[in-house]
């Protein structure tokens, strides 16, 4: 199975906030991120988070990490259009040698006027 | 720095054609990937490197090879290019296992599509 799982699409209307849920199996993982891609782009590092923290805040956005339950969520706080996108969790377990991380299938978010 | 940069930005093939996708990054990183993305399928490892000289298989390998002879380049090579083939080729690079976060950095991608 996969080892890091994703809804595939999120619409939320301007203005609400918009959360993204993951979970992940690798119960070693160290660092844990979310990544950005815009249409036609590569991905980008929007933020991440450190297994010993349960909550990391930086402005509109809010990392909740659940480690017992390895559930990891992005919410994004008055939620615009240009923040439609697709979001990607990702995880680096601790352990494998590579340090290559595992993303997820990607979260469509569409918002709409 | 440019970052990790790739080229072509688009490439159509013929069925059993081969090519390679450049990679190269000016950002003294020591890991570098080669990643597809598909519709629905997210991001799926087809070949890493941990160092110049050193390759290994990620989770779809076939049909590809890689070679890093430099720190800075790390091309993908399409051996007799199928249908299957076509998608978009991310390359990213990063830092080493001691960096603080590990973060990728993802060059802009390749567009294949394969007749």
């Amino acid at each position: 199975g996969e080892d890091v799982e994703q809804s595939l699409f999120l619409s939320v209307r301007e203005g609400d906030s918009s959360v993204i849920n993951c979970t992940y199996t690798d119960s070693s993982s160290t660092y844990l991120y979310w990544y950005k891609q815009e249409p036609g782009a590569g991905l980008q590092l929007l933020t991440y988070i450190f297994s010993n923290m349960d909550m990391k805040q930086d402005q509109r956005l809010t990392v909740l990490l659940n480690k017992k339950d390895k559930h990891l969520s992005l919410r994004i706080a008055d939620t615009q259009t240009g923040d439609s996108a697709i979001y990607f969790c990702a995880e680096r377990p601790d352990g494998r040698g590579s340090y290559i991380p595992t993303f997820g299938r990607g979260t469509s978010l569409i918002v709409h006027p | 720095n440019a970052g990790v940069t790739q080229t072509p930005k688009f490439q159509v093939l013929k069925t059993g054609q081969s090519m390679t996708l450049q990679c190269a990054q000016d950002m003294n990183h020591e890991y570098m990937s080669w990643y597809r993305q598909d519709p629905g399928m997210g991001l799926r490892l087809i070949h890493y490197s941990v160092g110049a000289g050193i390759t290994d298989q990620g989770e779809v390998p076939n049909g590809y090879n890689v070679s890093r002879s430099t720190t800075e380049d790390f091309p993908l090579r399409l051996l007799s290019a199928a249908p299957s083939q076509t998608s978009v080729y991310f390359c990213a690079s990063s830092y080493s296992k001691t960096d603080l976060n590990n973060e990728q950095f993802f060059g802009p991608g390749t567009r294949l599509t394969v007749l």
